[in-house]
């Protein structure tokens, strides 16, 4: 099955500045890639997704990378601010329905 | 709308007991999950659902049942309950491609 790894496992940032979290699949046949967003004792919620024909996806202050190649895709969070402190996980799968997700990253944003 | 429910949101069981989460969810979505999540581990899929009548084994099943009689019910089920097994569970669904919607989760202690 895909087997999906993310680091770093932590990540303390200043207030405004840029967070990234990199994340690696080992699938070759995946095509679509999550992100989840957890904030301490919430649900996780999607908070942006990337397809396998597309490169690169901004949404306001986020945006997700993909490198095929390479089996990588990363996460960049920039200008971050108090709000942006949750544990972010990354996924992949190959049917569209049955994601793998990575073990998380819990980002800190100091003020 | 309530989005996806779950019962109970905290239980604490005994080594050998047995229980039962219900998820219960009105957006008329087809696939149905339940995983669950460890300290550093990610979400875990324990088994999922394509449809009403049908289940299937995910990363970790040993230890669980489900079922899914009704297509906004997913039930999952442990026999007899281990320490190891000690987790938040959360279920969610979809409509098959795309983003997965989390129930509130639920904390269960096996002593």
């Amino acid at each position: 099955g895909e087997n999906v790894e993310q680091h770093p496992s932590t990540l303390s940032v200043q207030e405004g500045d840029s967070a990234v979290i990199k994340c690696t699949y080992s699938d070759s046949a995946s095509n679509y890639f999550p992100w989840y967003k957890q904030e301490l004792g919430k649900r996780p919620q999607l908070i942006i997704d990337i397809r396998s024909n597309v490169g690169e996806k901004k949404d306001q202050r986020i945006a997700v990378t993909l490198n095929k190649t390479a089996k990588h895709f990363s996460l960049h969070i920039t200008e971050t601010q108090p709000e942006d402190s949750a544990v972010y996980f990354c996924a992949a799968t190959v049917n569209d329905y049955k994601l793998s997700f990575g073990a998380g990253t819990t980002v800190t944003v100091r003020a | 709308n309530a989005g996806v429910t779950q019962t109970p949101k905290f239980r604490v069981l005994k080594t050998g007991q047995s229980m039962t989460l219900l998820c219960a969810q009105d957006m008329n979505h087809e696939y149905m999950y339940w995983y669950r999540q460890d300290p550093g581990m990610g979400l875990r899929l324990i088994h999922y659902s394509v449809g009403e009548g049908t289940t299937a084994k995910g990363e970790v099943p040993d230890g669980y049942n489900v079922s899914r009689l009704k297509k906004q019910n997913f039930l999952l089920g442990l026999e007899s309950a281990a320490p190891s097994q000690t987790s938040v569970y959360f279920c969610a669904s979809s409509q098959g491609p795309g983003e997965l919607f989390f129930g509130e989760g639920s904390r269960l202690t096996v002593l």
